[in-house]
């Protein structure tokens, strides 16, 4: 059974730095894209990017390019979510989960159990 | 591409059918998903290509449309079904999600 473990929650000061994970237990992590998603509090589903780990290609929603960087490790079956100077606003839960994109399927079909951010002084 | 949901608040009772419906800003063809979210838990695959059940959600829930006009039915409401639940279009990036639609009980 696939499973997209998330590294656990994370208390930062804003300006600080943060990288969380998204562990793929599945056999084809290099040919799946894993996306990425926030969730304020209270809020609803943003749709933040997603990378194929195959050949690294990645897209961005135009609303979080340049705030954060997707990337991903083959060799760990990880995908990544990184910021470099995190702001009170990316307060949120992350959530990755696994595109499964065939012909006549297409739609997040696996989620990871979310990563909550709190950036607070 | 927006997605407009409605309602974003429905009470119903138990056993009654409920009717979500999903409007994209432009025609998306049949990429769409619905998603059921809830409380302190991770969203979960309900439909897709907007009218295929995923494997083991129960027949309750059932999805239509094509173009810019999609609805998400349970036919009989049940009290596991208190949620809020989410479209998502996957015609074109970034591949957006409507507002939400919360179910509740009355």
């Amino acid at each position: 059974e696939v499973q997209l473990v998330q590294s656990g929650a994370e208390v930062r000061k804003p300006g600080e730095s943060l990288k969380i994970s998204c562990k793929d237990s599945g056999y084809r992590f290099d040919s799946d894209w894993i996306g990425w998603v926030r969730q304020r509090p209270g809020q609803g589903l943003e749709w933040m990017g997603i990378i194929y780990p195959g050949d690294s290609d990645t897209r961005y929603s135009p609303s979080f390019e340049g705030q954060v960087t997707i990337s991903a490790d083959k060799s760990v079956s990880t995908a990544y979510l990184q910021w470099s100077s995190l702001k009170a606003s990316d307060t949120a839960m992350y959530y990755c989960a696994r595109r499964e994109h065939t012909v006549k399927y297409d739609a997040f079909d696996i989620w990871g159990q979310g990563t909550l951010v709190t950036v607070s002084s | 591409i927006q997605l407009t949901q409605s309602p974003s608040l429905l009470s119903a009772s138990v056993g009654d059918r409920v009717i979500i419906t999903c409007r994209a800003s432009q025609g998306i063809s049949s990429y769409l998903a619905w998603y059921q979210q809830k409380p302190g838990k991770a969203p979960k695959l309900l439909i897709y290509a907007a009218s295929t059940l995923q494997s083991g959600v129960p027949s309750r829930f059932s999805g239509s449309g094509s173009g810019t006009e999609f609805t998400l039915t349970i036919s009989s409401l049940q009290a596991e079904d208190v949620a809020t639940y989410y479209c998502q279009q996957l015609n074109s990036y970034p591949h957006s999600f409507g507002g939400g639609s919360k179910v509740e009980i009355k």
